[in-house]
């Protein structure tokens, strides 16, 4: 069954509204959840990583001020996509692994796609 | 700069067998990843290798050789429904996940 659970899949919005994806991890406490963006055939983007308790970390050129990430308890993630515009439009996906410094696989949630009309 | 190679596109017949191959340059290696990713749907793990060498795992097979920075997945006995996308992945020295753009594996019947 599924690790990681992601909703809503799909959600088209207008402009200039904001948008709030959640991410759950289903069998294990996640202190770390990972958010991507992935444009059409295109790889994956990392956006941010998120941490339990304390300020996401953001990747160069992602802004934090639009793409808000709390991660409030150990088994919830939120992105928030604020005044979305059209160019936000795209899938996005969290994704976790189990354990602390664990290398192990990446649990991915089911995606979400965004269309900003 | 870290870089992931693979090709954009294969196409194979059903009931054969496939390689899809993929190179790295990271800085530090800590180990490979391949991605099964069906169009409109998130990525699922298929493989991790770190040790040079083959891995099999039913019909998928991982291959890794980290002094030619390379890694191949084979996939046999092909099926409709491996019709989807691969990735290449790699952990760098920081365990930063590095993601290649993927290879979209097309079956005919």
């Amino acid at each position: 069954g599924a690790v990681v659970s992601q909703h809503p899949s799909w959600v088209i919005c207008k402009s200039g509204t904001s948008v709030k994806i959640e991410c759950r991890s289903l069998d294990f406490q996640a202190t770390t959840m990972f958010w991507y963006r992935q444009f059409p055939k295109q790889s994956l983007m990392l956006m941010a990583t998120s941490n339990e308790g304390s300020k996401a970390t953001y990747e160069q050129g992602v802004e934090k001020d639009k793409f808000l990430i709390n991660h409030a308890s150990l088994t919830l993630s939120t992105l928030t996509v604020t005044s979305a515009h059209p160019e936000d439009s795209s899938f996005y996906i969290c994704s976790t692994r189990r354990g602390q410094g664990d290398t192990g696989e990446l649990f991915f949630g089911e995606g979400s796609r965004l269309t900003v009309l | 700069g870290q870089n992931i190679d693979q090709p954009t596109e294969m196409t194979a017949t059903e009931g054969a067998i496939v390689q899809i191959n993929c190179t790295y340059q990271t800085s530090g290696f800590n180990g490979l990843f391949w991605y099964q990713q069906h169009a409109g749907e998130a990525p699922t793990f298929l493989s991790y290798n770190v040790l040079d060498g083959l891995e099999e795992k039913g019909r998928f097979s991982s291959f890794l050789s980290r002094s030619k920075g390379y890694s191949y997945l084979l996939l046999k006995e092909l099926q409709m429904k491996d019709s989807a996308s691969y990735l290449c992945a790699a952990w760098d020295s920081n365990y930063q996940l590095i993601w290649g753009a993927g290879t979209k594996l097309i079956i005919k019947p």
